[in-house]
């Protein structure tokens, strides 16, 4: 059964950079495609970004400025960064599996539990 | 973007009531549709994808249906555990995009 759990700071200050890790247990991080999502309190979910295995991404245009998602294959994590973080980016962040269920498309079948971060100074 | 718009918004319904959920996109999205369950302070679950295919270990009470922009989401006997909050997302183009939620709720 694949697990995945979101660690990080809970608390960043406005302006500075928001780091958050997801550790993927029970198989292996290859071949799928990993994402962030989040959801502010009392509201629904924005997806925020993708990384491949091979380490290609994909991330929202409104984010893409200040959004980096990476990979550590050798410790089965992927990361998120966000720059320049102010209050609308309060929320609780999920990572998440996509699975390829047909060629060419996939769909988030596994999250992890979330973890939320607060921009307050 | 992929507008994607749910209706209701919120629903009241007793135990044993059949409801509906309808996902409207902006654009065709080619049956490019899941269907979540949220319950408080809880990760979504995945309950459908493509539209109509149930995800691993989901009962057989729910179904999906559609084409094109409209999709649903069909409970067609609600038991305890169903209240809760469902989103629909379309995975055809990105940035994926979710509909706004439908809080369903014990009459």
């Amino acid at each position: 059964q694949v697990q995945l759990q979101e660690s990080g700071p809970g608390l960043v200050k406005p302006s500075e950079t928001l780091s958050l890790t997801c550790t993927v247990s029970g198989g292996s991080i290859g071949i799928y495609y990993w994402s962030w999502i989040r959801q502010p309190p009392g509201k629904g979910l924005e997806w925020i970004g993708y990384i491949y295995y091979t380490g290609g991404t994909n991330y929202h245009p409104s984010l893409k400025s200040r959004v980096t998602i990476s990979l550590d294959t050798s410790k089965n994590q992927f990361s998120l960064r966000l720059n320049s973080v102010t209050a609308a980016d309060t929320a609780k962040y999920y990572c998440a599996r996509h699975w390829e269920y047909v060629s060419g498309w996939y769909v988030i079948d596994y999250w992890g539990q979330g973890t939320l971060v607060t921009v307050s100074s | 973007d992929i507008q994607m718009t749910q209706s209701p918004s919120s629903l009241s319904a007793s135990v044993g009531d059949r409801v509906t959920i309808t996902c409207r996109a902006s654009q065709g999205i080619s049956n490019s549709l899941a269907w979540y369950q949220q319950k408080p302070a809880k990760a979504p679950k995945l309950l459908l994808y493509a539209a109509s295919r149930l995800g691993n270990g989901v009962p057989s009470r729910f179904s999906g249906s559609g084409s094109g922009t409209e999709y649903t989401l069909t409970i067609s006997s609600l038991q305890p555990e169903d209240f809760a909050t469902y989103y629909c997302q379309q995975y055809y183009n990105t940035p994926y995009t979710f509909g706004q939620g439908t809080k369903l709720e014990i009459k």
